[in-house]
């Protein structure tokens, strides 16, 4: 089945301590891309990758870090979270780009205490 | 520069109303995309329809239908006869062609359809 799957879906953390959202898509699609969905706000993109070793930042990247090594794994890091990363997190992929249909994630769920 | 405007933040309707969903965008690109994507309770995002700015063709897909005006900048959603399955936060996307690697989405639409 064609999917992108996240894990954790659910996380309480505490603030400082790193952490790391993993996200896997079996397409074989080039474009991933991570966003956080917080009220009265909709989504915003955290960070994007056109293809393998290609990351760039979106609209909101403070805070977060992001590799792409392999097609199918771009993972979002944490490196000391703080209660205003508090948010429900998506990451999505695509053939292309943006301009194509953009699959996504179950969501991720994040408490930062 | 890009922006996509959903004015409406939260719309109730009863069960079998027609409504409508309003999406206004701005962009200085001759082609782009726009996106229509559902937000059920559960959670998940769903995809329910793209268009390019070349296509301003209405599209119906059974009780939706799609607007899309590029004198007015608009490509507003309309759902006939309601369901209380179609309650969701309901989000329009914008992807411009010369900026192929971001997309934009608005705040969203929350629908409540009353039983």
């Amino acid at each position: 089945e064609a999917q992108v799957t996240q894990n954790p879906r659910y996380l309480i953390t505490v603030t400082g301590k790193k952490l790391t959202v993993t996200c896997s898509q079996n397409m074989n699609h080039e474009y991933m891309s991570w966003y956080r969905q917080d009220p009265g706000l909709g989504l915003r993109q955290i960070y994007y990758s056109m293809n393998v070793e290609v990351t760039d930042k979106g609209d909101v990247p403070e805070g977060y870090k992001v590799s792409r090594k392999e097609k199918r794994n771009f993972p979002l890091i944490l490196e000391s979270p703080s209660p205003n990363q508090t948010s429900l997190y998506f990451c999505a992929s695509s053939l292309i780009g943006p301009r194509e249909t953009q699959y996504f994630g179950p969501g991720t769920r994040l408490l930062v205490l | 520069a890009q922006k996509v405007t959903q004015a409406q933040t939260e719309i109730s309707v009863v069960e079998k109303e027609d409504v409508t969903l309003d999406c206004v965008y701005e962009t200085r690109d001759t082609t782009y995309y726009l996106f229509w994507y559902k937000q059920p309770p559960s959670g998940e995002l769903v995809f329910l329809i793209r268009r390019n700015s070349f296509d301003e063709q209405n599209e119906i897909s059974g009780r939706y239908s799609w607007n899309f005006q590029k004198s007015t900048s608009s490509f507003n959603f309309t759902i006939t006869a309601s369901q209380v399955v179609d309650s969701a936060v309901y989000f329009c996307a914008l992807s411009e062609a010369n900026r192929d690697d971001k997309i934009i989405f608005g705040k969203g639409t929350r629908l409540h359809i009353l039983p």
